[in-house]
């Protein structure tokens, strides 16, 4: 079965505390991996797309990397700006409609 | 630019009563559309999906039903609420044949049925 875990489902940082958030995929012919962040209240915003092993992708303090199995949101000395959720998707080889969502890690960044 | 738009942001409704969430996309032709619902604690749940005018894919079955009156327009009904049709209402969007490509959201619908 098709399943996208992320871990830890929680992550409280200091300002400037860099870290990194993970998402394991389960899937069949991964087809796309996709990070998404979520402000309280608010839809998802799309971050970054991640199409094979070993590609990276940098949006000012953060960094998404894809191995075979995972992906890592690095983030670089936060702010607390960055607090939100974070949320990673992945599209399965064949299933062109369908997105499987992680459930989420919550950062919260103090200044 | 292309923009979403969902109404309403939040919605107070008694159990047995119906329902409709609207769902409008602009700046783009026959986009792929999306309705998600979001649990606590859970992950995205895809409900429904529309490659096309009176084109609807049913995810799951339940309580609620999809219709796509206009190209842009998206619609997300149910005839009687139940309790357990609260949540996060989601409207997403893509372009046409664009499988590889990113969903893009609204800001959702929080609703609560008492």
């Amino acid at each position: 079965e098709d399943q996208v875990t992320q871990s830890p489902e929680a992550l409280r940082l200091q300002e400037g505390e860099s870290s990194s958030l993970n998402c394991s995929y389960t899937v069949s012919g991964l087809r796309g991996l996709f990070w998404y962040r979520q402000d309280p209240g608010k839809g998802p915003e799309f971050l970054f797309t991640l199409y094979s092993a070993g590609e990276e992708k940098e949006k000012e303090r953060l960094k998404a990397t894809l191995t075979k199995k995972e992906s890592f949101l690095h983030i670089t000395a936060p702010k607390p700006e960055d607090s939100a959720t974070y949320l990673c998707a992945v599209r399965p080889g064949g299933a062109t409609n369908k997105l499987i969502f992680g459930t989420g890690t919550l950062l919260a960044v103090q200044p | 630019s292309q923009t979403i738009h969902q109404w309403p942001a939040t919605l107070v409704q008694p159990v047995g009563s119906p329902l409709s969430l609207e769902c409008t996309v602009e700046g783009t032709s026959n986009p792929n559309l999306y309705w998600y619902r979001q649990a606590a604690g859970r992950g995205l749940q895809l409900l429904f999906y529309s490659v096309g005018i009176g084109q609807i894919s049913s995810e799951v079955p339940q309580n609620l039903s999809a219709s796509r009156p206009q190209d842009r327009q998206f619609i997300l009904s149910s005839k009687k609420l139940l309790l357990s049709d609260s949540g996060f209402y989601l409207c997403a969007w893509r372009g046409p044949g664009q499988y590889n490509s990113p969903l893009h959201f609204g800001n959702g619908t929080r609703l609560t049925v008492t």
